[in-house]
């Protein structure tokens, strides 16, 4: 089936600086993303969502992008503090016959003091 | 509110031994799932429910099990268990109003099977 991913797996960003994570999907129908912040140990916690219908939302220090004509979805963190050390996922509800979600690998991201 | 709750955090199980991962949420969400993740691989949706009384397989359901006779509660079970089946597991709930909401995960249940 089609398959949402990453395009790093690791990134590494200095404390203070904006931090900026990428996805791309391959299911051209997929109408609702979400991402993801998973910390050691932890179950997946949502962080912003974004529909179709729309190219960008903007939450707290959090920036969600989606450009669908190149099936690309973006997380933008500003100010990247210690606590933004974590793994991030994009997921994405086709909305299909399966209620559930389709994930990416997952990026992993570092901060440097 | 608990949220969602899972049971046990970790367990190991010899290759053939039954158990069940333990979910419970308090939201009143209709909609609940189980997922796997493996290392290197983002969560894959096991089996979910869209309300008590039904369920349906997601993309990898193959030996697990699970039943919703309640709203609050959806266990998963393991009937004969394979290395292939360690994983952690999420359990994971929203509610039904509208297709485009929060879905809450449990902490997750680590199991390794020798």
């Amino acid at each position: 089936g089609e398959s949402v991913g990453l395009h790093l797996p690791t990134l590494s960003v200095q404390e203070g600086d904006n931090s900026i994570i990428n996805c791309a999907y391959s299911n051209s129908a997929s109408d609702y993303f979400i991402w993801y912040k998973q910390e050691s140990g932890k179950g997946p916690q949502f962080i912003i969502d974004i529909r179709s219908n729309m190219d960008k939302r903007q939450g707290q220090r959090v920036t969600v992008l989606l450009n669908k004509t190149v099936k690309h979805l973006s997380l933008q963190i500003a100010a990247t503090q210690p606590g933004d050390s974590a793994v991030y996922f994009c997921a994405e509800n086709s909305g299909g016959g399966a209620d559930g979600l389709t994930f990416g690998k997952g990026t992993h991201l570092i901060i440097q003091p | 509110n608990a949220g969602v709750t899972q049971t046990p955090k970790f367990q190991v199980l010899k290759t053939g031994q039954s158990m069940t991962l333990q979910c419970a949420q308090d939201m009143n969400h209709e909609y609940m799932s189980w997922y796997r993740q493996d290392p290197g691989m983002g969560l894959r949706l096991i089996h979910y429910s869209v309300g008590a009384g039904i369920t349906d397989q997601g993309e990898v359901p193959n030996g697990y099990n699970v039943s919703r006779s309640t709203t609050e509660d959806f266990p998963l079970r393991l009937l004969s268990a394979a290395p292939s089946q360690t994983s952690v597991y999420f359990c994971a709930s929203r509610s039904d109003r509208g297709l485009y909401n929060e879905q809450f995960f449990g902490p997750g249940t680590r199991l390794t099977v020798l």
